[in-house]
């Protein structure tokens, strides 16, 4: 089955640095996604991010699908970033494939 | 939109004991719900897949018997741990497929989770 590495798998910042979070899949795809899971463990939706560069304030999300890897930017780190990100990916009409996840703490 | 709930956010039971789990879609439907399960500082584990009026599909190595899923309809999914012991405490989390989104993003949307410790 496919296989996702994340990288790295904690990072710990002081509040205002940038960061760069990346997922890497074994097989091609044609869906993936970023995810935050925050310290009460729900999961929100960060990123549908297939292909492509997307922005969203201070986080933005690239996809080089033919190369099988994706790139989380965060920008400006605020202490209510922290928490795991997690990538997502999967062939559609199947099961998501998450990576391990990477742990973020970010310091006041 | 594509909101999805799960009661109880968390349950403390003893040994030997039975919970339910509820999952909601609450603005969509979804023919297929599934369940995940955490451990502290994991990723998470499908355990099964849960399609609306049809057995559930369990995932390899997910006791059928101890993990009872039922999708009665199409907004709700129901998680029964039977006879729980101190190894099923754990973070359970649910999602759904919204099925009305075709040609649109192919995703899942996730509930809150549920924090269930067996004593």
């Amino acid at each position: 089955g496919i296989q996702v590495e994340q990288s790295p798998p904690d990072l710990i910042l002081q509040e205002g640095a940038n960061s760069t979070l990346r997922c890497n899949f074994s097989d091609s795809v044609n869906n993936l996604q970023w995810f935050h899971q925050n310290p009460w463990g729900q999961l929100i939706n960060l990123f549908y991010i297939p292909s492509g560069t997307k922005q969203n304030g201070r986080l933005s999300a690239t996809t080089v699908a033919t190369e099988r890897y994706s790139l989380l930017y965060i920008s400006s780190s605020q202490t209510t970033d922290s928490g795991v990100y997690f990538c997502a990916v999967w062939l559609s009409g199947q099961n998501f494939v998450f990576g391990p996840g990477t742990r973020l703490s970010v310091l006041p | 939109g594509a909101v999805v709930s799960q009661h109880p956010s968390r349950v403390i039971c003893k040994s030997g004991t039975s919970v339910k789990i509820e999952c909601r879609s609450l603005d969509f439907q979804a023919t297929t719900m599934f369940w995940y399960r955490q451990f502290p500082k994991k990723s998470l584990m499908l355990m099964a897949t849960s399609n609306e009026g049809s057995k559930a599909t369990y995932e390899q190595g997910v006791e059928k018997d101890k993990f009872l899923i039922n999708h009665a309809s199409l907004t709700l999914s129901t998680l029964t741990v039977t006879s729980a012991h101190p190894e099923d405490s754990s973070f359970y989390i649910c999602s759904a497929r919204d099925i009305y989104r075709q040609g649109l993003i192919d995703t899942q949307y996730f509930g809150p989770g549920t924090r269930l410790t067996v004593l």
